[in-house]
């Protein structure tokens, strides 16, 4: 069982938005303001998109964003593209810079 | 441009033992942290161990303490992760990443371990 909960699937049609959820607790999600989502096409490296709660690295679409309210932190992918089909999974700090939390991993899939 | 590349993986039994491998480029090793993550079937990605830019510290998630040790080699460039008294249940894909303040910047394509009697 991972230790935050994300759906394991979500999908969408071209153009559409979907967010995807990532559920901790006190002590990691709404703890800190280190919440990064990475995107993973299976055999491939995954991929940082959101990093502190909402920031995009250099060459991330704008169509990705990030929140957090509470101990829930989301990622929205808006104007869905076939390319953003892939699994993403959320991360949090814990506390103790030995303890990094991730999701279990949501299947998004553009219909 | 980053590039992280891992080896090493394999088939072994319960009991056996394993040292993974991560060659870095475009980058040098001592000027980040460095982290291993893996992700087993059916289950999320599991933090497994870092250390720090300096190499004097080093940190394991309690499901590998005393068995995996994480090291690096600057001259080569080179991550390893010494796998030892490995379960049934250290069966996974095992990414090396690079760290940067709270998250994970870049990271390889992971190699296959499979413990299996």
């Amino acid at each position: 069982q991972s230790a935050l909960t994300q759906p394991r699937s979500v999908s969408g049609s071209p153009g559409q938005s979907v967010t995807i959820s990532c559920t901790g607790t006190s002590s990691d999600v709404g703890g800190y303001n280190y919440v990064s989502w990475y995107q993973h096409h299976p055999g491939k490296a995954p991929k940082l998109i959101i990093y502190d709660v909402f920031k995009r690295p250099s060459g991330v679409p704008d169509r990705f964003s990030g929140s957090k309210s509470g101990n829930t932190a989301s990622l929205t992918i808006s104007g869905l593209q076939a390319e953003d089909e892939s699994d993403y999974y959320c991360c949090s700090y814990a506390g103790s810079y030995t303890d990094w939390a991730f999701g279990g991993g949501t299947k998004l899939t553009v219909l | 441009e980053v590039q992280l590349v891992e080896s090493g993986g394999g088939l072994l039994q319960p009991g056996g033992s394993l040292r993974l491998s991560c060659v870095a480029s475009g980058f040098t090793l001592s000027s980040s942290a460095m982290r291993w993550v893996r992700l087993a079937p059916g289950k999320g990605l599991e933090w497994v161990s870092s250390i720090s830019s300096s190499g004097a510290t080093t940190y394991y998630a309690d499901s590998v303490k005393g068995r995996f040790t994480i090291s690096r080699d600057s001259s080569k460039n080179t991550l390893y992760l010494q796998m030892n008294n490995l379960r049934v249940e250290d069966t996974a894909l095992y990414y090396c990443a690079k760290g940067v303040n709270y998250h994970f910047d870049y990271w390889g394509q992971g190699t296959l371990v499979t413990v299996s009697s």
